[in-house]
């Protein structure tokens, strides 16, 4: 069984704070990772993917990953109240002929004005 | 525009009656899933397609089933053996190009009276 463990918080920071949100996941044969932002309510959508040991960085959200440590990681800087939502991480794992996409049960993310 | 379409947003069920949810994508998208999303939770997966004429059990498939007979096209049924359908049923399309991205539609929310 592929597992993927996320903190499900919720997780509360101040307006223009930095938010950290930590996954673990438990297939070292797993290539891909995302994170995906879930307002309540409404499907999830992307936000970052990353395949590479390191950091990745798009405007305010910088994704990282330790395949050795088996943990990836999401960093919202200059939160915003409109970031408040849950954020999913997600792990991919491509064998056998087949491609599937495990969920961790994610993390409320509050961001206080 | 493209996309993923579910119906019907929501949907007050019986106990004992099956119900069927519908998928349609206009993506040209070979693979396509089916996951379900209870409070709190994350997504777990219910069956996935990854062709026509093909699809596969998941992590929750008891209770459920499928049929994939057109590419655009990935319906659900929820049966009378499915012990607590309640739930946010979400379908998804897995992108072309190497970020295996997927697609969401925007869910359909089944209550059992």
């Amino acid at each position: 069984q592929k597992e993927v463990e996320q903190n499900s918080g919720p997780l509360s920071v101040p307006e223009g704070a930095i938010a950290s949100l930590n996954c673990t996941y438990s297939d070292r044969g797993s290539q891909s990772f995302f994170w995906y932002r879930q307002y309540s309510g409404k499907s999830p959508e992307l936000i970052m993917f990353i395949y590479s040991n390191g950091d990745k960085e798009d405007g305010r959200f910088t994704a990282q990953l330790n395949k050795a440590s088996q943990y990836v990681s999401l960093l919202i800087r200059d939160s915003q109240p409109s970031d408040s939502a849950t954020y999913l991480c997600a792990v991919i794992y491509s064998g056998a002929g087949s491609y599937q996409l495990t969920f961790g049960k994610g993390t409320k993310l509050s961001v206080i004005p | 525009d493209g996309g993923i379409t579910q119906s019907p947003k929501y949907l007050f069920r019986k106990e004992g009656q099956n119900v069927t949810l519908s998928c349609e994508q206009n993506l040209n998208h070979d693979a396509m899933y089916w996951y379900r999303q209870d409070p709190g939770q994350g997504l777990r997966l219910i069956y996935y397609s990854q062709i026509v004429n093909d699809f596969q059990k998941g992590d929750i498939a008891e209770g459920y089933s499928v049929s994939r007979e057109k590419k655009e096209s990935f319906p659900l049924t929820v049966t009378s053996a499915q012990k607590n359908p309640t739930a946010f049923y979400l379908c998804a399309s897995l992108g072309k190009s190497k970020t295996g991205e997927l697609f969401f539609g925007e869910g359909s929310r089944l209550t059992v009276l």
